[in-house]
């Protein structure tokens, strides 16, 4: 049983940067692509970008290239998403998600940027 | 703006057959996913590589493409498949994911 958990709601002010983690449990950290996917309030689902575990390589969607960076740690089977020179409107839930057609998804987390 | 679009909303009766559909020139050679997101949880695979339904998932629920055009298919929908469905693909480099800007899907 894959689970992903990721780390608590963060807040944050306006040009801070945020980091969001997702630790995978119960498959081959290393096997698939970790996808980084967001949804703002009254939006739809956006990606972000993808991590290939075994080599660190990444892709990032061009909205957020110079501000997004994508890590992993396969030594614990964690990867992160940091997000720079934050925004209102990066106010979001965050989810990361994995699985050979992205089925299994972190339980989300919230970051509220705000003054 | 995304490269695939969808219909803001969609409204069924309980019990009938409803589609949902996703179009972009991109789905004529990339594969498409959908997803169902309820409010207050993440989203759930409910098909994917266009037909493919993931283990768990009612056999109501099925999509095809043709030509541009992606459709996820309801048949004798529920109260409980209310919620916000978006497709997934890729852009025209291949390389970027993008998903349709959603279709909320009221049971009435």
């Amino acid at each position: 049983q894959v689970q992903l958990v990721q780390s608590g709601a963060e807040v944050k002010k306006p040009g801070a940067s945020v980091r969001v983690s997702c630790k995978t449990t119960g498959d081959n950290f290393s096997a698939y692509y970790v996808h980084w996917v967001r949804r703002a309030p009254g939006q739809g689902l956006e990606w972000l970008g993808r991590i290939n575990p075994k080599s660190g390589g990444t892709t990032y969607a061009q909205k957020f290239q110079g501000r997004v960076t994508m890590t992993r740690d396969a030594s614990i089977s964690t990867g992160y998403m940091e997000l720079s020179s934050l925004r209102s409107d990066d106010t979001a839930v965050y989810y990361c998600a994995t699985g050979n057609d992205i089925e299994h998804w972190g339980q989300g987390t919230r970051v509220t940027v705000s003054s | 703006s995304s490269e695939v679009t969808q219909d803001p909303s969609v409204s069924v009766a309980l019990g009938q057959t409803v589609r949902i559909t996703c179009q972009g020139d991109t789905l004529r050679s990339y594969s498409t996913s959908w997803f169902q997101q309820k409010p207050g949880q993440a989203p759930v695979l409910v098909i994917y590589a266009r037909t493919k339904r993931p283990s768990g998932i009612p056999d109501r629920f099925s999509g095809s493409t043709s030509g541009n055009t992606a459709s996820l298919t309801i048949t004798g929908a529920q109260a409980e498949d209310e919620a916000d469905y978006f497709c997934n693909s890729r852009d025209s480099s291949g390389n970027q994911w993008v998903f349709g800007g959603g279709t909320k899907l009221t049971v009435l």
